[in-house]
C-alpha cells in the first residue's frame, strides 16, 4: 500500500514570498490533516478535511494560510506571505475514517515538507 | 481549553525497561494514540487506547485510564533505535474527531 506523499520535501524561501505544498492521501483515506511541526514541539492541527469539506481549521492562520482538497483526494497548503515564524515541517497525515470510531484507523503520516523561511 | 503534558526528555539503557506518561485535560475525549517519530521523519503509530486498561503490542505496551486522564507507553528491552520522540495524542469529540498532540518526550538510549 502506498503511503502519503508529500512534495516539496524541502524549501527555502524568502519572507514575503509565497509557497504551497502538496499532499496525496492514502487511496480511500476520507480524512485528510495538515499539521505544522516547529523543531522540538509536536505536531500542531491546521486543517482537517473530510473528503473535500473542511471540518475544522480553526488553528488556521487564514489572513496567511489557504487550503484546498480538490474532488476529495488530493490537498495543497498555501502561505502567503510568508513570515520568518512559518519556518517548521508541514506533515500532512490522512485516515481511512474519521478517527476514535474504531480500532485499527489510525492516521497516516507523509513524510513532511520543511520550510526554511529567511 | 486543552492540555496535554509529557516529559520533554528521558534516558535509559539498553536492554530496561522506560515508562513514558501523558496526562491531559481535554474537553471531550473519543482516544489516545502513541506515534513515534525519529529526527528528520514522519511520526509512526504505535497503538490507540479507548478503553480504560493495557494494550500490549510486543516490546511495545500502552495503558489508560481515563477518569485520571492518564496514558503511559512502556518500552521494554530497550534498543538503540528506540531512541526518538514518543508523541501523545488525544482525540477530541466533536468537530470531526481532532488529534491533537502533546509536544513529545524525546528518549535517548544509551550503552
Amino acid at each position: 500500500e502506498a503511503g502519503v506523499a508529500q512534495s516539496p520535501r524541502y524549501k527555502i524561501i524568502e519572507k514575503r514570498q509565497s509557497v504551497a505544498f502538496w499532499c496525496n492521501p492514502i487511496s480511500g483515506h476520507a480524512t485528510l490533516y495538515w499539521y505544522q511541526q516547529i523543531l522540538g514541539q509536536g505536531p500542531k492541527l491546521l486543517i482537517q478535511f473530510q473528503n473535500n469539506g473542511v471540518v475544522d481549521d480553526s488553528q488556521l492562520p487564514k489572513d496567511r494560510f489557504s487550503a484546498e482538497r480538490l474532488k476529495g483526494v488530493d490537498s495543497t497548503l498555501k502561505i502567503q506571505p510568508a513570515k520568518l515564524e512559518d519556518s517548521a515541517v508541514y506533515l500532512c497525515a490522512s485516515s481511512l475514517h474519521t478517527l476514535g470510531r474504531a480500532w485499527g484507523t489510525e492516521a497516516f503520516f507523509g513524510q513532511g515538507t520543511r520550510l526554511t523561511v529567511v | 481549553g486543552q492540555n496535554i503534558d509529557q516529559p520533554t526528555e528521558m534516558t535509559a539503557t539498553e536492554g530496561a525497561i522506560v515508562q513514558i506518561n501523558c496526562t491531559y485535560q481535554t474537553s471531550g475525549f473519543n482516544g489516545l494514540f502513541w506515534y513515534q517519530q525519529h529526527a528528520g521523519e514522519a511520526p509512526t503509530f504505535l497503538s490507540y487506547n479507548v478503553l480504560d486498561g493495557l494494550e500490549e503490542k510486543g516490546r511495545f505496551s500502552s495503558f489508560l485510564s481515563r477518569s485520571k486522564g492518564y496514558s503511559y507507553l512502556l518500552l521494554k528491552e530497550l534498543q538503540m533505535k528506540d531512541s526518538a520522540s514518543y508523541l501523545c495524542a488525544v482525540v477530541l469529540t466533536g468537530g470531526g474527531n481532532k488529534l491533537t498532540f502533546g509536544t513529545g518526550t524525546q528518549l535517548k538510549v544509551e550503552l
